[in-house]
């Protein structure tokens, strides 16, 4: 399986700042990765999908970039309604694996 | 729009089988795409289990393939999850999602529902 380690656990930032979010792939993956917000309560929405492209009605704040089999996720300027668990999910090849979460809360 | 509801028991006991329905509106799951079961335990993490086509093949996670079976009933639109041998280790949320709209991906999810596996 593709192991897909997501750093880090835990952050708290201000509202305006700039957030980002790593994954590590344990092998290549291409483009084959999606970012998800899951809000307490309710179920995971998709970001980003393609490692850079943003779902519909996403926010342009959220953005989606790679280097090698490194992944980012970054909020440009951190909002009230961001805070959640922000997971990776490596589509390349099953059994699909997520990242282990990132809990995101506001200072 | 598509939507997905979980429904199923919220206990069951160790060594007896999970079983839970996925049912869909606003699509017709035999139209296209794939229809997964993903469980998220507690402390978070997340794991895909398999998924049932739009043609009625499978693929399961080999985690879990002795154990697990997606079946689906077309006339009603449902799809379903069984996991047998359940333990403690399987209390977690259950929910259906679908890769609609985005191929490869999980756009559409159901609410989740919350199964504890205790006696």
């Amino acid at each position: 399986d593709i192991q897909m380690t997501q750093s880090p656990a835990s952050l708290s930032a201000s509202l305006e700042e700039i957030v980002t979010i790593t994954c590590q792939a344990s092998q290549d993956i291409g483009n084959w990765l999606a970012w998800y917000q899951q809000k307490p309560g309710k179920s995971p929405q998709l970001l980003i999908y393609g490692a850079t492209s943003l779902a519909d009605g996403v926010p342009s704040r959220f953005s989606g970039s790679r280097s090698g089999t490194q992944y980012s996720l970054k909020i440009s300027r951190l909002q009230v309604e961001d805070p959640g668990i922000y997971y990776c999910l490596q589509g390349y090849s099953a059994p699909w694996t997520f990242g282990g979460g990132t809990k995101l809360e506001l200072k | 729009e598509i939507q997905l509801q979980e429904s199923g028991p919220g206990l069951v006991k160790p060594s007896q089988s999970l079983s839970l329905t996925c049912s869909v509106t606003g699509y017709t799951i035999t139209s296209g795409y794939d229809w997964s079961w993903i469980r998220k335990f507690p402390g978070n993490k997340m794991e895909w289990m398999g998924y049932i086509s739009y043609s009625g093949s499978t693929n399961y996670n080999p985690s879990l393939k002795s154990r697990i079976s997606i079946t689906r009933d077309t006339s009603k639109n449902q799809f379903f999850l069984q996991l047998n041998s359940v333990t403690t280790e399987d209390t977690a949320t259950y929910y259906c999602a679908s890769n609609y709209g985005y191929p490869n991906w999980f756009a559409y999810w159901g609410q989740g529902t919350l199964v504890t596996v205790s006696s």
